[in-house]
Parts: C-alpha cells; sequence; structure tokens
C-alpha cells in the first residue's frame, strides 16, 4: 500500500460544477501539500496546512489530522483548472525536504 | 524576489552519457530537494541539499549525485545515463526559518535519453 492515495485518479467535468478530490496516508505528517501541475511539468504549490481548512480563491483544502485525510475542494469549476492536482506528505524526519507524493488525479473540465 | 529557476529546460542525451542539471533556489532559501518524475507517475524524491551537504537519500543508485554551493544553488549529476533515466526533474527550495516544510518548485527540467 502506498503512503499515499488520492482518489479518484482521473476526473471529468462540466464547467461550473464542485470538484472534490481526496488524498489518504498513512504515516504521521506536520502538514500537508496540495499541488498542481499543468501540461509541460511545472508545479505550483496551491496549499500546505497541518489542521483545519485554507481557501484560496475557489480552492478550499481540509485536513483531518486523525482521519489521515485531506479533500481538495474547486467550486465553480473552470476549463483553465483542468491540470493534474497532487497531494503530498513529508516523510524524510530530519530530512524535511523529503516530500512523497500521491499518484495525482487528472483534472479535465469541459467547458 | 526570484523564484526558482532550473536550467536547461530539455535535454536529449544517449545511453552512457552523463548530465549536469542546475538548480537556482528561491532567494534566502539554503534547502534544495531533487525530484525525478517519470511520465504518468508522481515525483520520487532523489536527495536533499542543506548548506551544502546532502541531507537525506532516497532510493537512488551511486550515480545520482549532487552538489550545493555556497550560494546554495544546485547540481545533479547522474553518469551512466540509461533509458529509464528519462524523466522530468524537478528541483524544490525552502528553508527552515520559514515554515521548514514549505517547498518552492521550479519549472523542471525534461531529460530525454535515447
Amino acid at each position: 500500500k502506498n503512503e499515499v492515495e488520492q482518489s479518484p485518479q482521473n476526473l471529468t467535468a462540466q464547467e461550473g460544477e464542485f470538484i472534490t478530490i481526496n488524498c489518504s496516508y498513512s504515516v504521521g505528517i506536520s502538514a500537508l501539500h496540495w499541488l498542481q501541475q499543468h501540461p509541460g511539468g511545472g508545479i505550483v504549490s496551491l496549499f500546505m496546512l497541518s489542521s483545519g481548512k485554507k481557501k484560496h480563491g475557489r480552492l478550499i483544502a481540509t485536513i483531518n489530522i486523525q482521519e489521515k485525510h485531506s479533500s481538495l475542494h474547486i467550486t465553480a469549476s473552470h476549463p483553465r483548472d483542468s491540470a493534474v492536482y497532487i497531494c503530498a506528505v513529508p516523510t524524510g524526519g530530519t530530512s524535511y525536504g523529503k516530500l512523497t507524493f500521491g499518484q495525482g488525479t487528472i483534472l479535465t473540465v469541459h467547458p | 524576489e526570484t523564484g526558482v529557476t532550473q536550467s536547461p529546460t530539455h535535454l536529449i542525451k544517449t545511453r552512457g552519457q552523463q548530465v549536469t542539471l542546475r538548480c537556482s533556489s528561491q532567494s534566502g532559501h539554503n534547502t534544495v530537494s531533487w525530484y525525478q518524475q517519470a511520465l504518468g507517475q508522481g515525483p520520487q524524491f532523489i536527495f536533499q541539499y542543506y548548506r551544502e551537504e546532502e541531507n537525506g537519500r532516497g532510493n537512488f543508485p551511486p550515480r545520482f549525485s549532487g552538489l550545493q554551493f555556497p550560494n546554495y544553488s544546485s547540481e545533479l549529476n547522474v553518469n551512466a545515463l540509461e533509458l529509464d533515466d528519462s524523466a522530468l526533474y524537478l528541483c524544490a527550495s525552502s528553508s527552515p526559518g520559514q515554515g521548514h516544510n514549505e517547498q518552492f518548485f521550479g519549472p523542471g527540467t525534461r531529460l530525454t535519453v535515447l
């Protein structure tokens, strides 16, 4: 079993729909990252959170540390939201730069 | 404040050759982590450099080596390239004083080994 599991692997939506991507992890963590990767490769950090909820524009991230589960929500989805969304957790102990990544969720939003 | 930059953006090599990839960390960051992302996979941790010393390594053979300079920029060297080394190589910078887990990623170098 992977340390970080995401679901779904692929998600197709119509513009305006509410999107939810889930992430479960099996290790104790201090924080969890949500990242966005567009075709071409560059990764953008969306959120880093250790408890509760964070909101940025139409993006909302929540985490439940006890249940080892996090969700990323996109409200009023738009075609420009189409990308791969990845959750990642630090698993390196003192090597805190070591992130273990989920396999990613490929989101396609149609107009 | 400049972000994380990587060079080159694309690179084509043949099997057995050696390659050097470069990463400039974000201003004020003293830690650089390198990741390999094969097509269709999530990134895999290669190693991390903190204040010019290797500080943690993933499951990669010794032919993957690195270096960090006094200005905290970093190099990733791969010797005896194999076809499976074809991937996107990402670096990320961070700094303990600014929330030690928050990392800022560069755009990546896409390496193709023929």
